[in-house]
């Protein structure tokens, strides 16, 4: 099983939308985790971080659920905006803080 | 703050020819990481450092990429000699470690063709 999984899209939706990404992880040991946004041709930008069972921020809820080892990112009325790459982020086992990213899932909002 | 800083933005070079990247952390981050962006392979962790020590190189992929972070302020990836198979976007990021995993904060980062 790779350490960190997502589909990688797209996800093609409509203005208004709602719609929600998952993210597999191997490590059962891991105790946060990172939301990051990644637009066309730039840097990776924190979205959300989670350290218990879930956070909510405006529109963006993000949840884990340990016992099936995914968590998932949920985005609520859908801008054009939030158009980009979401990439699913994974401390990886041995104590240093050594992130793992998931390949990511696109997402396109259309009009 | 001026965030994480990487130079060159853009780097085009012939293959076979010496290439070195840089990147400047954020002030009194503790730990830095380099990663590799395809659209193949995603986003790589090549290295991280800890308080300028590297602690995993286990993800630079050949003898012919090597980093040092000689401060806390300076970290450099150097690839000899460079092949077109390393063209991909190269981030550095840095983060403050702490009892808790703090998030990365990346740089620009460096486009690089290897013709």
């Amino acid at each position: 099983r790779k350490e960190v999984e997502q589909d990688p899209g797209p996800f093609n939706v409509p203005e208004g939308a709602t719609v929600a990404f998952n993210c597999t992880y191997s490590n059962s040991a891991s105790q946060s985790f990172f939301w990051y946004r990644q637009d066309c041709r730039k840097e990776p930008k924190l979205l959300m971080s989670v350290y218990s069972s879930g956070n909510e921020d405006g529109r963006f809820t993000a949840q884990l659920n340990r016992a099936s080892q995914y968590i998932s990112l949920l985005i609520r009325d859908s801008k054009l905006s939030d158009s980009a790459t979401y990439l699913c982020v994974v401390p990886k086992r041995g104590g240093f803080q050594k992130l793992v990213f998931g390949t990511g899932t696109r997402l396109l909002v259309s009009p | 703050d001026a965030g994480v800083i990487q130079s060159p933005r853009h780097e085009v070079t012939e293959m076979g020819q010496e290439v070195t990247l840089r990147c400047k952390p954020i002030s009194g981050h503790n730990s830095l990481f380099w990663y590799r962006q395809t659209m193949m392979r995603g986003l790589e962790l090549l290295i991280y450092f800890n308080n300028n020590v590297p602690i995993d190189d286990s993800g630079m992929p050949e003898d012919r990429f090597s980093a040092k972070m000689p401060n806390a302020s300076f970290s450099t990836l150097k690839i000899q000699p460079s092949e077109p198979r390393d063209s991909a976007v190269y981030f550095c990021a840095s983060s403050q470690q702490g009892r808790r995993n703090t998030e990365a904060f990346f740089g620009q980062g460096t486009r690089l063709t290897v013709v």
